[in-house]
């Protein structure tokens, strides 16, 4: 069974650009999650969907948006890159709504130049 | 305050050693997750805990509602047990991670 897979594992981009990360998760799993990790705020919840919808927001501004596709594959975009939005992203998937276990991909390194 | 909070924050340990790592929350909790992760990146759940008490190997997890506290024991602490070991609870409300700050392992050989 193939695990979460999160593409592009790294990145380098402009301050002023956008990005699109991807996270493809476990087959049958409806919930995906994104977090951000960097040295100074450790990891930070962005959002989270379950079945194409977004049921949780952490508390990142708007340039930071998610979607969820039919088939649970999940992106994120961020836009007007700021050099503090360098960082890991992971994405996590779990197969049903709440109190389940949690299989993270391998991350976006996303460095802002 | 945080809700999860984890110590301690750095560990060093002679190979065969028996490691604790604490853990303690705040808020009504769905499980309490151990999480690892190497340098690198990912993160690999090790457990997921409502209740009682785990095992996986030469590590043991536990938890006691009542106090809202968790413990990860390593047996035999091994140099490639080496990581970054993360507490982390989710809520009723959904899958969604409150992680505590870590604790940063290192085996000495």
């Amino acid at each position: 069974k193939a695990g979460v897979t999160q593409t592009p594992r790294y990145l380098i981009k402009t301050r002023g650009q956008q990005v699109t990360l991807s996270c493809s998760p476990i087959s049958g799993h409806r919930s995906v999650s994104w977090y951000q990790q960097t040295p100074g705020q450790g990891l930070q919840f962005l959002f989270e969907y379950f079945s194409e919808t977004q049921r949780n927001k952490g508390n990142f501004p708007g340039r930071f948006s998610g979607r969820q596709f039919s088939n649970s594959r999940s992106e994120m975009n961020v836009s007007t890159l700021e050099l503090g939005d360098s960082a890991l992203y992971l994405c996590a998937s779990s197969p049903t709504g709440t109190g389940t276990e949690a299989f993270f991909g391998q991350g976006t390194r996303l460095t802002v130049v | 305050k945080n809700e999860v909070e984890q110590s301690p924050q750095n560990l060093t340990a002679q190979e065969g050693e028996f490691i604790t790592i604490n853990c303690s929350y705040s808020v009504g909790i769905s499980a309490l997750h151990w999480l690892q992760q190497h340098p690198g990146g990912g993160i690999v759940s090790l457990f997921m805990l409502s209740s009682g008490k785990k095992k996986h190997g030469r590590l043991i997890a536990t938890i006691n509602i009542q106090e809202k506290h968790s413990s990860l024991h390593i047996t035999a602490s091994h140099p490639r047990d080496s990581a970054v070991y993360i507490c982390a609870v989710t809520k009723n409300t959904g899958n969604q991670f409150y992680f505590g700050t870590g604790t940063s392992l290192t085996v000495i050989p």
